[in-house]
């Protein structure tokens, strides 16, 4: 069965330090994207990418960096990771048109930067 | 730019019937999805309304009306596992594919 997995799972990094979360899917999906959910903001779109080499920017994107060199990855990178930047990280992946506007989502990484 | 509301929380007895509403304001439009979040896990998807009207599916409906920027979810028979968080989320350039999500609506069900 297609799916979409993150790693790691949980997370503990040190302020300043550069940290990379990675995304995975199988759904042969187009568009993917990364967003950061936080209590009383909901989910907020980081960064996203409609395929190979193509990477936007979101609602949130700074101090995040992204790229895509094939359809299956998309790692985001926390450049200098910041007490700010401590969230539920989920990426989602969608086919595109109409009804596959439809987001999949991955279970989630949970980053604490001390 | 876009502005989605939503209640932040609900409550509602097992069994009975709960009307989750959410209002848009976004530049430009093109469809309205509902997605389902437990508590520590992700999104999982409910329903997708393009046009105006109701979509049912089992004990969940929703519900669109896009002259007045407002959808609800209706939720039927209420069961303990429908306490989570339900995300309203809409799609506002045609051909693009960017979800701008609401806080979300926090559901507790009671026995």
């Amino acid at each position: 069965d297609a799916e979409i997995t993150q790693s790691p799972r949980h997370k503990i990094t040190e302020t300043g330090r550069q940290v990379t979360l990675a995304c995975h899917q199988t759904w042969n999906h187009n568009n993917m994207f990364w967003y950061r959910q936080d209590l009383g903001h909901g989910l907020r779109l980081i960064h996203y990418s409609y395929g190979v080499q193509d990477t936007n920017k979101g609602e949130v994107s700074d101090g995040y960096s992204v790229s895509r060199s094939n359809t299956e990855d998309l790692p985001l990178t926390l450049e200098s990771a910041a007490s700010s930047q401590t969230s539920v990280y989920f990426c989602a992946s969608s086919a595109g048109q109409g009804r596959s506007y439809e987001q999949y989502f991955g279970p989630g990484t949970r980053l604490t930067v001390t | 730019g876009q502005n989605i509301d939503q209640p932040t929380e609900m409550t509602a007895t097992e069994g009975a019937i709960v009307q989750i509403n959410c209002t848009y304001q976004t530049s430009g439009f093109n469809g309205l999805f509902w997605y389902q979040q437990h508590a520590g896990e992700a999104p999982t998807f409910l329903s997708y309304n393009v046009l105006d009207g109701l979509e049912e599916k089992g004990r969940f409906s929703s519900f669109l009306s896009r002259s007045k920027g407002y959808s609800y979810l209706l939720l039927k028979e209420l069961q303990m596992k429908d306490s989570a968080s339900y995300l309203c989320a809409v799609t506002s350039q045609v051909g693009y594919s960017t979800l701008t999500f609401g806080k979300g609506t926090m559901l507790l069900v009671s026995p």
